[in-house]
C-alpha cells in the first residue's frame, strides 16, 4: 500500500464550480499534515495545514479523519489560477511524505 | 517575505562528475532537508539537517550524497560521481520547528 494515496485526475471543472480532492495514508502514526499546491516544473508552496477540527482559509477547508486516515481538501469558487497539481502530504519524524499529487484544471 | 533560494537553477554535468548543489534557508530556521523529484513522479525526501548533523536520512541518500552548512547561512548537497538516474529536480526546505517546511525553487539537474 503507498504511503500518501491521492486520486490523479485531471479533474476539469469550468469557473466557479466546487472541487474536492481526497487523500488516504498508511502510516496511523503519521503526526502532521498538509496540502501543498505545485505548479508545473516549480516548487511545492503549502497551501495549509491540516488539524484535526478541520479548518478554513478563505475557500480551502481541509479535513482530517484519523480513525480512517483519510485527508480532504475543498475548493469553493474555484478560479483558474487554482489550476496545479495539489499534494496531499503527511509527516513522519523530520521528513515529508508526498502523495503524487491531483492535477486541477480550471476553465473558463 | 522571506523565500528559500537555490543556486544554480540549472546544472548539466557528466556521468561520474561530482556536483553541489547550493541552498540559502530562511535565515531564522533551524531544520533544513533536501528533497528530489525526477520528472513526472512524487516529490521524496532525501535528507534532514539540524545542528550541524544529519538528523534523518532516506534509502536513496547513500554514500554517493552528501551535506554540509560551510557557513552561517549556505546549505549544500553534494553528489560525488553522479549517474544518469540522478537527474531530478532538487528542492531544499527549511523550517523554524520541524512543522511546516518551506521549499526552494529547485535545481534542475541534467546527468548526461
Amino acid at each position: 500500500r503507498k504511503e500518501v494515496e491521492q486520486d490523479p485526475g485531471p479533474f476539469n471543472v469550468p469557473e466557479g464550480a466546487t472541487v474536492a480532492f481526497n487523500c488516504t495514508y498508511s502510516n496511523s502514526a503519521s503526526q502532521s499534515f498538509f496540502w501543498y499546491r505545485q505548479d508545473c516544473r516549480k516548487e511545492p508552496k503549502l497551501l495549509m495545514s491540516v488539524y484535526s477540527s478541520g479548518n478554513e482559509d478563505g475557500r480551502f477547508t481541509a479535513q482530517l479523519n484519523r480513525a480512517s486516515q483519510y485527508i480532504s481538501l475543498l475548493i469553493r469558487d474555484s478560479k483558474l489560477s487554482d489550476s496545479a497539481t495539489y499534494l496531499c502530504v503527511v509527516k513522519g519524524g523530520n521528513k515529508l511524505v508526498f502523495g503524487a499529487g491531483t492535477i486541477l484544471r480550471v476553465k473558463s | 517575505e522571506p523565500e528559500v533560494t537555490q543556486t544554480p537553477s540549472h546544472q548539466v554535468t557528466q556521468m561520474g562528475q561530482e556536483v553541489i548543489l547550493r541552498c540559502v534557508p530562511i535565515s531564522n530556521h533551524l531544520y533544513f532537508y533536501w528533497y528530489r523529484q525526477i520528472l513526472g513522479q512524487k516529490v521524496e525526501f532525501l535528507v534532514s539537517f539540524y545542528n550541524n548533523e544529519i538528523s534523518e536520512k532516506s534509502e536513496i541518500f547513500d554514500d554517493q550524497f552528501s551535506v554540509e552548512r560551510p557557513d552561517g547561512s549556505n546549505f549544500t548537497l553534494k553528489i560525488r560521481s553522479t549517474k544518469l538516474e540522478d537527474s531530478a529536480m532538487y528542492f531544499c526546505a527549511s523550517s523554524v520547528l520541524t512543522y511546516e517546511q518551506y521549499f526552494g525553487p529547485g535545481t534542475r539537474l541534467t546527468v548526461t
